[in-house]
Parts: C-alpha cells; sequence; structure tokens
C-alpha cells in the first residue's frame, strides 16, 4: 500500500541547476499538492492541482514549475535552483470529490549549493 | 488574503498535564479546519478535522478541537498529554471550491516536561 510516494528523498544542487521531483500516488486521488517546509515557516503551498491537466499556483510559487499530465502523478521543476530554495518538499494527495484528508509523502530533502 | 495563525512557536508542559494548542484562522467564507502532527524526520499525520456540524470534535490519540466562529478560532486540546505527544503539531484551513487549497498555520513544537 504505497499511499503518496516522492522521489528522490535526497538531492543536493548547485546554484543554477535544473531538476525534477516526482510524486505519484496509488489512491486515484484528484488534489494533488506541493509544499515546502522551512523552520519557523510551517509548510507553505507551493502549487496545486484539482485534476489532470490541471495546476494552479499556491502562497510561494515563484521559481516553480509543475506538471500534471497522468493523473497520479505531479512534477515539481526548479528550472534554475538557488540557495532560498534549499528545503523539505512534501507532496500530498486528497480524493477531492469532497472535502477531505489530505495524504502526505514522506518529503524530499534538497540542498541547493 | 487567507491565513492561519499558530500564535506559540514553542510550549513545554509537564507529562499528565492538560494542553492547549492556539490556531487563528482568517477566512471569508466557512472554514474547512485541520489539526496534523509531524513528529520529527516524518511527515504530517491528521488528527482531526471539522467541516460541520458539532463544533467540538474528537480526534486520535485523544486530542480534540473547537471550532468557535466569533473567534475564529479553532483550538487543539488534550486533558493529560504523554511523552509520547512530543512534536511539531500544524493547523490547517481548507479554502476556496471544495476546500482545494489547504494553506497551513507556522506550527507549535510541543515539548514534554519528565
Amino acid at each position: 500500500n504505497a499511499g503518496v510516494t516522492q522521489t528522490p528523498k535526497f538531492r543536493v544542487l548547485k546554484t543554477g541547476q535544473s531538476m525534477t521531483l516526482l510524486c505519484a500516488q496509488d489512491m486515484n486521488h484528484e488534489y494533488m499538492y506541493w509544499y515546502r517546509q522551512d523552520p519557523g515557516m510551517g509548510l507553505r503551498l507551493i502549487h496545486y492541482s484539482v485534476g489532470e491537466g490541471t495546476t494552479a499556483k499556491g502562497e510561494v510559487p515563484d521559481g516553480y514549475n509543475v506538471s500534471r499530465l497522468k493523473k497520479q502523478n505531479f512534477l515539481l521543476g526548479l528550472e534554475s535552483a538557488a540557495p532560498s530554495q534549499t528545503s523539505v518538499y512534501f507532496c500530498a494527495s486528497s480524493p477531492g470529490t469532497t472535502v477531505d484528508t489530505i495524504y502526505f509523502g514522506e518529503g524530499s530533502w534538497l540542498t541547493v549549493v | 488574503a487567507q491565513s492561519v495563525t499558530q500564535p506559540d512557536i514553542h510550549i513545554t508542559v509537564s507529562e499528565g498535564a492538560s494542553l492547549e494548542l492556539r490556531c487563528n484562522y482568517s477566512y471569508g467564507a466557512t472554514p474547512y479546519l485541520f489539526w496534523y502532527v509531524q513528529s520529527p524526520g516524518q511527515g504530517l499525520q491528521l488528527l482531526l478535522k471539522y467541516f460541520s456540524g458539532d463544533t467540538l470534535v474528537q480526534g486520535i490519540k485523544g486530542f480534540e478541537a473547537e471550532f468557535k466562529r466569533s473567534q475564529s478560532s479553532f483550538n487543539l486540546r488534550k486533558p493529560s498529554v504523554h511523552w509520547s505527544d512530543a512534536a511539531e503539531y500544524f493547523c490547517a484551513v481548507g479554502v476556496g471550491s471544495s476546500a482545494s487549497k489547504i494553506i497551513f498555520g507556522s506550527g507549535t513544537r510541543l515539548s514534554i516536561r519528565p
């Protein structure tokens, strides 16, 4: 029972490099989310999606892009990484048909040097 | 804009003592409210949620929360804490259509004094 799976779990990037974080869920959920967590800041919503082919901006979308080409996958891209993007990234999903619980992945630790 | 405020960054209580963690939200419509807990190095686990109906909701691990519309608050309580309750606690609000956008507070770190 995989739930929400994030890859990679750990990554070190150099400033200016690009990378993609992959989130996969096997619960047939409609809604998916990307958050970043920084000390003292809680979780801040980067982007979210309410269905395949749709995306929307959250609270802190700058410097990130997302895609939801398949219902089960939600990709978060960093085109040109900056040290300010050093953070722990959490993906989450929710059934979406009604207001309901969101289920989180285990997190991806990203360091930009 | 919608927001969630958790005014206490860090709280320490003695084991066996009662606990109340504060949460205030800002949202024009009826909110959907959640409390999550995060243990070190882990993801987030749902403690309880409020969508409608009885304003006192029960959750897992002996936690409860009360929705007070007049105060825009959703405080989390537990009558007697255990050492295993030490963790970070996050209040969240669902906004927009079907609460599709979930916004979190900055969290309250709970320490337990033996």
